[in-house]
């Protein structure tokens, strides 16, 4: 596709259950990133791949958050055992190299944990 | 982190102008960024500073001073499809390209 897609749009889990979210990037965009955006506040990065290596993943917020990009491309953010504070939109991102000025988002995952 | 403000909330009426200020503390400065996302969608790219100065494009234009760690959006001729949430992002040299988000400002453009 022309875009950045994600998948599923929306996700409802139960405390406890695991999750796995998917981007399909821009085809060649060599960088990939994850944001997690929280009602009314603005995206926080995650994590960054280089195409099939994650070089940044300061951002997770605990070891429940894995993320991987085993072939370079497609990306899947998994959380396991989902909390309430984890339910937010999951944006995904990507451009050509991580120093071009316009990194391409897609809508996002709206994750609402019950 | 890079102590990104915005103001929350603007209104506006159509045809005005309007700016968006954003102001930021960070080590090892790399670029500033603005990005606009309506309710419910992608954050899409409206312009990008590392520079002092201001970019003009169409009715948008961005203005960046890096000694003042300031920089501001300008909206000229607001529609009401304006109406959108507007973020202040910068980047640092030393995190691969990794973005740094304000909390956005919420536009509103009223008839």
């Amino acid at each position: 596709g022309a875009g950045v897609s994600q998948s599923p749009r929306y996700k409802v889990a139960k405390r406890g259950q695991d999750v796995a979210l998917r981007c399909d990037p821009i085809s060649g965009h060599v960088s990939l990133f994850w944001y997690q955006q929280a009602l009314g506040q603005g995206p926080e990065f995650l994590t960054y791949f280089q195409n099939e290596a994650q070089l940044d993943k300061s951002g997770l917020p605990s070891d429940r958050f894995f993320a991987e990009r085993p072939e370079g491309s497609v990306s899947t953010l998994k959380i396991q055992r989902t909390q309430q504070e984890d339910s937010a939109v999951y944006l995904c991102a990507s451009s050509l190299a991580n120093r071009d000025n316009e990194q391409f988002f897609g809508p996002g995952t709206r994750l609402t944990v019950l | 982190g890079q102590n990104i403000d915005q103001p929350t909330e603007m209104t506006a009426t159509e045809g005005a102008i309007v700016q968006i200020n954003c102001t930021y503390q960070t080590s090892g400065f790399n670029g500033l960024f603005w990005y606009q996302q309506h309710a419910g969608e992608a954050p899409t790219f409206l312009s990008y500073n590392v520079l002092d100065g201001l970019e003009e494009k169409g009715r948008f234009s961005s203005f960046l001073s890096r000694s003042k760690g300031y920089s501001y959006l300008l909206l000229k001729e607001l529609q009401m499809k304006d109406s959108a949430s507007y973020l202040c992002a910068v980047r640092r040299g030393s995190t691969l390209g990794r973005l740094y988000f304000g909390r956005g400002t919420q536009l509103t453009v009223w008839p």
